[in-house]
């Protein structure tokens, strides 16, 4: 398995502002997701983030709003821009692990709030 | 179509008493891989069990099993001797193609599991 630490855990930010998520883990990973999780919804793919080039956004997701970086093997940061209140969520960023089967393991999440 | 569908938007349990929890999946691709993860009030997602659709057996995971069908494209996690702390949401998740390529995980609506006394 891997330790994988977010951070902040969660957040209340005003709307127009930019909330800037760290995902940290104790070892190096090939892949490294960010998901979305609306209240009440399931998890939603935002984009894959590419160690050493540019993350791979999936469809209704952007670079603009949801900017990602990934400089090494452990450690990945997710923005999101100009926040409404619509981008009050859970997110939450996945690894990937090779083990006896292939196994995802996700942080511990960050609540944001926008108000 | 839904790739993931889990019909029981919620479920209530006994303590110690089994249960378990439907998920049925949509792919023609012939390697994927299926996920169960907890997610409780707390939000967090806890890895649960992983099934390979190339894997012979059931995985087993201490009181978690995956019923997994692979004819019917189904594949149900089964709890035993429920606790109190196994009160949450359950999402089922899957994995298309080869296994050793990741890929994204494509969620279900998830499954408000109670346990109760």
């Amino acid at each position: 398995s891997a330790v994988i630490s977010q951070k902040p855990s969660r957040d209340i930010c005003q709307r127009g502002t930019s909330l800037t998520i760290q995902c940290q883990v104790d070892s190096q990973v090939t892949m490294m997701f960010w998901y979305r999780q609306q209240p009440g919804q399931s998890l939603t793919l935002i984009a894959t983030a590419n160690q050493g080039s540019e993350a791979t956004y999936e469809s209704g997701f952007v670079i603009d709003k949801f900017p990602i970086s990934r400089p090494n093997l452990t450690f990945s940061t997710l923005t999101v821009s100009n926040m409404s209140p619509e981008d009050s969520s859970i997110y939450l960023c996945s690894v990937e692990i090779r083990g006896g089967g292939t196994e995802a393991f996700f942080g511990q999440g960050t609540r944001l709030t926008v108000v | 179509a839904q790739k993931i569908t889990q019909t029981q938007p919620g479920m209530f349990v006994q303590e110690k008493e089994a249960v378990t929890l439907d998920c049925t999946y949509d792919t023609s691709d012939p390697s994927y891989g299926l996920f169960w993860y907890k997610q409780p009030s707390s939000g967090e997602m806890i890895f649960l069990i992983y099934q390979g659709s190339y894997d012979q057996q059931n995985a087993t995971e201490g009181r978690y099993s995956l019923n997994f069908q692979k004819a019917r494209k189904s594949a149900n996690l089964v709890i035993s001797a429920s606790q109190l702390g196994d009160s949450a949401m359950y999402f089922c998740a899957m994995r298309e193609g080869d296994t050793g390529t990741a890929s994204k995980l494509t969620f279900g609506t998830g499954t408000r599991l109670q346990v109760t006394l």
